[in-house]
Order: structure tokens, then sequence, then C-alpha cells
């Protein structure tokens, strides 16, 4: 069954700190993966993309990783900011347009 | 910076009813899509739409469910009559394209639709 799974569920951290979120996945065949940040309330905003070839991919202090053989991947924050509060989203798409997306794991920095 | 829209932000609507929500998506996008969130579950996958057709739907797609590209620029969602587990936020999202895996989606802000 076509599956992502998220952890941990939620994590509290404090302003500066980095941190890790993890997503496992059992999609198959497998296109790319994505990492989203949903505030509250808000649509999904996209923040990497990974296809089976990449292994990591930046955007600014978000750093995704991809491990294709051990379906695996990770998003790490660096130098927490308050607004990084929001949940994370893997999503996994499996061929053209099916997306599986994860329950997510809810950050909240705190000062 | 171009966003989708989404109207209104908050339906209420009596079990049985029908609703309409609708998308405004990026102007130079080709592929439009909708998904929904019941509250404090995961986001879903609903439908997929390119070319004035259907391209790709999820079992939660059943017959109640409809899609439409009525000019050039609107799209909309309409659930021919509403359960009580409909209720959900409704995101409707778009791309460029649907190449190589890039096809980075832009989502509206969401509809909350409450069925009472």
């Amino acid at each position: 069954k076509n599956q992502v799974e998220q952890s941990p569920q939620s994590l509290i951290i404090l302003e500066g700190k980095n941190c890790t979120l993890q997503c496992n996945y059992t999609v198959s065949p497998f296109s790319n993966l994505r990492w989203y940040k949903q505030d509250t309330g808000r649509g999904p905003v996209s923040l990497t993309i990974m296809t089976f070839s990449e292994n990591t991919k930046s955007n600014g202090r978000y750093t995704a990783t991809l491990d294709a053989d051990t379906k695996q991947s990770s998003l790490h924050i660096t130098a927490s900011q308050l607004s990084d509060s929001a949940s994370y989203i893997c999503v996994v798409s499996s061929g053209t347009y099916k997306y599986i997306f994860g329950t997510g794991t809810r950050l909240k920095v705190l000062a | 910076e171009p966003e989708v829209t989404q109207t209104p932000s908050h339906q209420v609507t009596q079990m049985g009813q029908e609703v309409i929500l609708r998308c405004v998506p990026i102007s130079n996008h080709l592929y439009f899509y909708w998904y929904r969130q019941i509250l404090g579950q995961k986001v879903e996958f609903l439908v997929s739409f390119y070319n004035n057709e259907i391209s790709e739907k999820s079992e939660i797609f059943d017959d109640q469910f409809s899609v439409e590209r009525p000019d050039g620029s609107n799209f909309t969602l309409k659930i021919r009559s509403t359960k009580l587990e409909d209720s959900a936020m409704y995101f409707c999202a778009s791309s460029e394209s649907e190449t190589s895996g890039y096809n980075e989606q832009f989502f509206g802000p969401g509809t909350r639709l409450t069925v009472l």
C-alpha cells in the first residue's frame, strides 16, 4: 500500500536551534518527493522537490535529503526562526499525477 | 507575485445541498488540482485536470464530485449533494507543466466547507 510516514508528529525547539524531520515512504512507482510548509489555515507552500537521482537539495535554511534505496527523506532546518512554526509535509508523487501526502510534523519554535 | 485564489473562504451549507467551490489558478498554468484536508488529518488528492479533462482522480472523487473550467480563468469543484463527511478544507492548486517531475504546484489559501 502506498504510504508516507513522518516523524516526529510534533516538535518544539528554541529559536536559533537546528532540527531534522523524517519521512519514510512505501510508494511505487516513485516519481518525486516534495517537502511543503503549511501554516495553520493556509495552503501548503513548496520548499523542495527532488527526483530519484537527487540526494540533497537546499532552499535557504531548509535542506532536504533523499535516499531512494532506503526510501527515506529528511528535512533539516538550520537556525530556526519563530516564523518556521508550521506543519511540514512530505509528499511523494507516484507516476504523473498521484500525490501521497504524509500526516506532517507540527513544528513549534519558541523564543 | 501571481497566486492562486479561492472563493469563498468559508462556505456553510445544509446536508444534501449542492456547493460550488471556485478557484482562479495562476494565469499561465495548464494543470489544475483539487485537494481536501479534513480537520486534523492529512491533505488528500482529489483530482487533476488538464486540457479540459480529468487526468487523474482518487477514490474519494466519486460521482458526487465534478470539476469544470467554465471559462479561461476559473476552475470549479462541485459537490452535488453534500454529506456531513464532506466538511473539510478544500485546496485548489495549479502548475505550469508536468514534465520531469518538477511541476511545482502552487496552492490557494483554501475554502473551508462546513456541512450541517
